[in-house]
């Protein structure tokens, strides 16, 4: 059965410390996408990757940090330096492949993971 | 900066009743995608339209897009109660930029 998981789906943070959202996915796409919802929101882009080692910075990466050390997966830490961290982290993943987001692939989505603070 | 802005913000309907939902958008697009979310989900793909195409069919979903006006809609016919959800579009040009969504909510 393929898909995208996301652990944990809650997840507190205290002042100072930093946090691992764990996504690991088994589509065999190249391509993969962290994103964060707020309320009332839409989605915004924190980082991409489209390769093995190699991944780009999104509209939002500050506060932010990820690596891509294997195709499955895409971990992303969200250190104390984001100071506003409460939101719905969603990753996903598509067959994207020479210019990203030119891509006709759709995104899968995993089911999310929730942060608040403590 | 908001690429694609869904209109209305909210919708309540009827079972058997159609929603529709519409999305502007600013800029030329390569394509523009629709997703569905769950309370609490991720998002689900339904329909992708290339922007040399009018309208697109999926079961009881259809899209059209009008590069004119640079608008889509999206037409649930005969709305179930299981539709109820948000709704977003995603427009395609250099990066993928989601709209803030339309929240559907069907009533048996």
């Amino acid at each position: 059965d393929g898909g995208i998981t996301q652990s944990p789906k809650y997840l507190f943070r205290k002042e100072g410390q930093n946090v691992t959202l764990s996504c690991e996915q088994n589509l065999n796409h190249d391509a993969m996408y962290w994103y964060r919802q707020d309320p009332g929101q839409g989605l915004r882009l924190i980082y991409y990757s489209q390769i093995v080692n190699d991944f780009q910075k999104g509209d939002i990466a500050e506060g932010y940090s990820v690596s891509r050390e294997k195709k499955e997966s895409f971990p992303l830490t969200v250190t104390s330096a984001q100071k506003n961290p409460t939101a719905f982290y969603l990753c996903a993943s598509n067959e994207a492949t020479g210019e990203v987001f030119r891509s006709n692939q759709p995104q899968h989505f995993g089911d999310g993971t929730r942060l608040s603070i403590l | 900066s908001q690429q694609g802005e869904e209109d209305p913000q909210a919708l309540s309907i009827q079972e058997g009743e159609n929603a529709t939902m519409n999305c502007s958008y600013k800029t030329s697009i390569n394509n523009l995608q629709w997703y569905r979310q769950n309370s609490g989900r991720g998002l689900v793909h339904l329909i992708l339209i290339r922007s040399n195409e009018r309208e697109k069919h999926s079961g009881r979903l259809r899209v059209t897009l009008d590069t004119s006006k640079k608008s889509s809609s999206l037409l649930i016919t005969a709305s179930r109660a299981a539709d109820t959800a948000s709704y977003f579009c995603a427009t395609v040009t250099d990066k993928l930029i989601f709209g803030t969504g339309t929240r559907l909510q069907v009533f048996p």
